[in-house]
């Protein structure tokens, strides 16, 4: 069964941390994507990639890097974390091929103090 | 760039009774259009989708959306809810544009009563 894999689920960092969230797709999809979930917001989309070694910034990439070092794994880092990116971070996998669809992980509850 | 309107953040009906999720769309061309549902503690998960052919559309457990060009709209509706059904419902609108983005409304939240 296809799948999208989160890690950890959830996270408490420090202000000024390093966090890395990890995602893990077996669809075979080429895109992934990651989003933040806060209340009245709905989900607003950080980074997203086309592909292993290509990452393209989304509609909120400001605090956020990302990296896809294959075709099953993309993450999201967090250089200094700071308690505005306290949220719920989700991580989806999708492909024209599948009808622009796209499939998401259980979610990361990130905490920064 | 497309956006997506939801104007209820909260419904609140009776187990038994029918359910109406509104949601309107802004975008030039016809987009790709779904909702999702989010149960608690959880990820999201397709009802359904539209892109084009019979404006209204089947999906999961009961539920059908009907598409309108001309009010720029993707209602979903199911006639009959359930408990379970409570959960927060999320519609998207996707551009076609390279990397497939989704653009999500900010969700309804529905309860349903015993």
């Amino acid at each position: 069964e296809a799948a999208v894999t989160q890690s950890p689920r959830n996270k408490v960092a420090v202000t000024g941390g390093k966090v890395t969230l990890s995602c893990n797709q077996t669809n075979n999809h080429n895109n992934m994507y990651w989003y933040r979930q806060d209340t009245g917001h709905g989900l607003r989309l950080i980074h997203y990639s086309y592909g292993a070694g290509s990452t393209e910034k989304g509609d909120i990439p400001d605090g956020y890097k990302a990296s896809r070092p294959s075709q099953e794994n993309f993450s999201l880092i967090l250089e200094l974390a700071t308690p505005s990116q306290t949220s719920v971070y989700f991580c989806a996998s999708g492909d024209v091929l599948d009808s622009y669809e796209q499939y998401f992980g259980p979610g990361t509850r990130l905490t920064v103090l | 760039a497309q956006s997506v309107t939801q104007p209820d953040a909260r419904v609140t009906v009776s187990e038994g009774a029918s359910l109406q999720l509104r949601c309107k769309y802004s975008y030039s061309a016809t987009p790709y259009l779904f909702w999702y549902v989010q149960y608690p503690r959880q990820g999201l998960q397709m009802l359904l989708k539209y892109y084009s052919g019979d404006p209204v559309v089947q999906g999961v457990n009961g539920f059908e959306a009907e598409f309108s060009k001309s009010d720029s709209s993707f209602h979903l509706r199911k006639a009959s809810v359930h408990w379970s059904d409570s959960a927060v419902y999320f519609c998207a609108v996707s551009a076609n544009s390279a990397g497939n983005k989704l653009t999500f409304g900010i969700g309804t939240r529905v309860l349903v009563r015993p």
